[in-house]
């Protein structure tokens, strides 16, 4: 397996625009979690899926914040309009609901808003 | 809320030496604990898992304890090598498949 996978890897935007990040779980995972990783606030959980049906997304700091799982072969984490307080580096994760429970990370979006 | 703390932040020692890593927590009720590895510039690594009902796990010159009741975990590498240098995160997962809440990481360099 490929593992998780995300797309762009690098994102540089100017504040105000439409930021769209995707991720690819492991095939066979019925769970996935969007996280962010800045230098101030460590890694925070935003929102997680389980069989494509949000759970929990208390972690989302706002509006401008939004995230889908049309299926479960891909999620998107959608920010607008974006500010520059959002750069950070974005990680999706997804595990199986049994059996093993090693939560497995995507290699992250780093995101830069100018 | 659950916190997760690790200490220390950040830790430099020779390669060769044995080493601990130190993680507590907050709320004791947890489901299970992990270890985790991120390279700078890259996602995390899974390394070790251990349930609420174990006391470590091990795997190769890693072992990881769990002291649930106090609320602890400790990260043992032994006989560490430059290529351990790493950020290791622990994190709690409170219920079956509900979210991860992670440790600030503790910065390890292992000299040559």
């Amino acid at each position: 397996d490929a593992g998780v996978i995300q797309s762009p890897r690098h994102e540089v935007t100017e504040m105000g625009q439409e930021v769209t990040l995707r991720c690819k779980p492991i095939s066979g995972h019925d769970y996935l979690f969007w996280y962010r990783q800045t230098m101030m606030r460590g890694l925070e959980l935003l929102i997680y899926f389980n069989n494509n049906v949000p759970i929990d997304d208390s972690g989302m700091p706002e509006d401008r914040f939004s995230a889908k799982m049309p299926n479960a072969s891909f999620s998107t984490l959608k920010i607008q309009p974006s500010e520059p307080r959002d750069s950070a580096v974005y990680f999706c994760a997804s595990r199986r609901s049994s059996g093993e429970e090693t939560q497995y990370f995507g290699p992250g979006t780093r995101l830069l808003v100018l | 809320k659950q916190e997760v703390t690790q200490i220390p932040a950040a830790l430099s020692v020779p390669e060769g030496e044995n080493l601990v890593l130190n993680c507590s927590f907050t709320d004791s009720a947890i489901y299970n604990l992990q270890w985790f590895r991120q390279d700078p510039g890259k996602g995390l690594t899974s390394l070790l898992l251990i349930q609420s009902s174990q006391r470590e796990q091990t795997s190769g010159r890693l072992n990881a304890s769990l002291d649930k009741s106090s609320g602890r975990s400790t990260l043992y590498i032994a006989a560490s090598q430059p290529g351990d240098s790493a950020t290791y995160l622990c994190a709690v997962e409170e219920t079956s498949g509900s979210r991860l809440t992670f440790g600030e990481g503790t910065q390890l360099t292992v000299n040559p």
